[in-house]
């Protein structure tokens, strides 16, 4: 079975403050992928970043980034020097070679960043 | 511009009434989902389709139906049979690749009355 566990449910920061939010996995397939989406208060879902079970190379992208971690099954992401901006839902998925390639989401965890 | 529309943003049913949810792709996409969202819960796959005239339950479809006559088009029908059936629901397309990201809608909110 695959399942992806966000185990923080709100985090709340103020501004130029870092924020690491964890994401835990589990999956039997050898192949799959791992996503990150954020949704603002406006309720549409948009693609973050996706991570290959292949690749363990961290990534930066601006004030983001994502430390990939098989050992532990984690996709953790760092927002850093957070903004207001920032404030949203984040959701953590996984997508595997079996089960008709669905997606699977976590429970998202809600960031608020205060002024 | 290409995108996914989902209609309407909000809608009330009366309790014993089917409701119909649009959802429609100019993306290109073989793949099209349905998700719903309750807080504290995430995202919950109803049905999928890989393709047209074509689908799968995901792990909450009791209580609802689609159908996928169009490559184009994917719609929700909520039915009588749903318990609970007040959500903010998600409609999704990707490729059929497992590399690939999904586009979401903007949602429709469900109220039950």
């Amino acid at each position: 079975a695959q399942k992806v566990t966000q185990a923080q449910t709100e985090i709340s920061v103020v501004e130029k403050e870092d924020v690491t939010l964890d994401c835990v996995y589990e999956t039997r397939d050898t192949t799959y992928y791992l996503f990150w989406y954020k949704q603002p208060p406006s309720g549409e879902l948009v693609f973050l970043i996706r991570r290959n079970s292949f690749d363990e190379q961290n990534e930066i992208s601006g004030r983001y980034s994502w430390n990939f971690q098989k050992s532990t099954s984690s996709f953790n992401f760092t927002i850093t020097a957070s903004q207001v901006v920032d404030s949203a839902v984040y959701f953590c998925a996984l997508r595997g070679d079996t089960g008709g390639f669905k997606t699977i989401f976590g429970a998202g965890t809600r960031l608020f960043v205060k002024a | 511009d290409g995108g996914i529309t989902q209609s309407p943003k909000y809608l009330f049913r009366k309790e014993g009434q089917n409701v119909t949810l649009s959802c429609e792709q100019n993306l290109n996409h073989d793949a099209m989902y349905w998700y719903r969202q309750d807080p504290g819960q995430g995202l919950r796959l109803i049905y999928y389709s890989q393709i047209v005239n074509d689908f799968q339950k995901g792990d909450i479809a009791e209580g609802y139906s689609v159908s996928r006559e169009k490559k184009e088009s994917f719609p929700l029908t909520v039915t009588s049979a749903q318990k609970n059936p007040t959500a903010f629901y998600l409609c999704a397309s990707s490729y059929r690749e497992m590399n690939t990201e999904a586009f979401f809608g903007q949602g429709t909110r469900l109220t039950v009355v």
